[in-house]
């Protein structure tokens, strides 16, 4: 089993750049894909990015994902940053059979 | 457009068992292109996978809750269930259901996410 730990939390103006880190405890992190939700206070998670850097219709290119086999680590930045953004980010992958969940990052955009 | 409802008592006592309903409108549970799996989330805290279900009722659980989740589906009335046996107040959370959509890409190589999510329900534990 392995672990997916993420900052507690991180802030940026509006019109910045930021970058939420992921990093796996063992294995690879390229020998499963790593999505990225968003979750707005008192809503649903949505899908931001799938399948390490691919973004579902509707999410605009400000959100790019990419992964860095040297850190063992995933990575959601959001470039351009609106106040809209400020949400919960959960960095999600697979251990076989399980699905296993970053601990969350809290962006503020202030 | 496809959409996830979840349902069931808002209040269990501790040592019980909390049941939830998932049900799927506007479109079929039966499609083979889909896992159905329930997650929860603490207040105030991040998400844990509890376990999903496939349309032909193979599942897979959480290891650190195996022993006491169940998860079932009935095709007929397009819905799936969550069964959490001997709760306690560590159980208190908001229960989503979520979908998980099996993808090709160009490639050929297949992915997954989680492509739809209930609203959730809120279970607390307590006497």
């Amino acid at each position: 089993n392995f672990m997916l730990t993420q900052p507690h939390s991180v802030s940026e103006s509006p019109g910045k750049t930021v970058t939420i880190s992921c990093t796996r405890s063992s294995g690879s992190i390229a020998s499963n894909y790593v999505q990225w939700y968003q979750q707005r206070p008192g809503s649903s998670p949505t899908t931001v990015i799938y399948e390490d850097n691919q973004r579902p219709s509707g999410v605009p290119d400000r959100f790019s994902g990419s992964i860095d086999s040297s850190s063992n680590s995933a990575s959601l930045t959001i470039s351009g940053l609106k106040t809209e953004d400020e949400a919960d980010y959960y960095c999600q992958s697979y251990d076989s059979k399980s699905r296993v969940f970053g601990g969350g990052t809290k962006l503020t955009v202030l | 457009q496809v959409q996830l409802q979840e349902s069931g008592p808002g209040l269990v006592k501790p040592s019980q068992t909390l049941s939830l309903t998932c049900t799927v409108s506007g479109g079929s549970i039966s499609s083979g292109d889909y896992y159905w799996s329930w997650i929860r989330q603490p207040p105030g805290k991040g998400l844990e996978w509890i376990g999903y279900i496939y349309y032909s009722g193979s599942t897979y659980y959480n290891p650190s809750l195996k022993s006491r989740v169940t998860i079932s589906v009935d095709t007929s009335k397009n819905q799936f269930s969550l069964k959490l046996s001997s709760v306690t107040a560590a159980d208190t959370a908001v229960y989503y259901c979520a979908r998980e959509g099996v993808y090709y890409d160009s490639s050929g190589y297949y992915y997954r996410y989680f492509d739809l999510w209930g609203r959730g329900t809120l279970v607390t534990v307590s006497s």
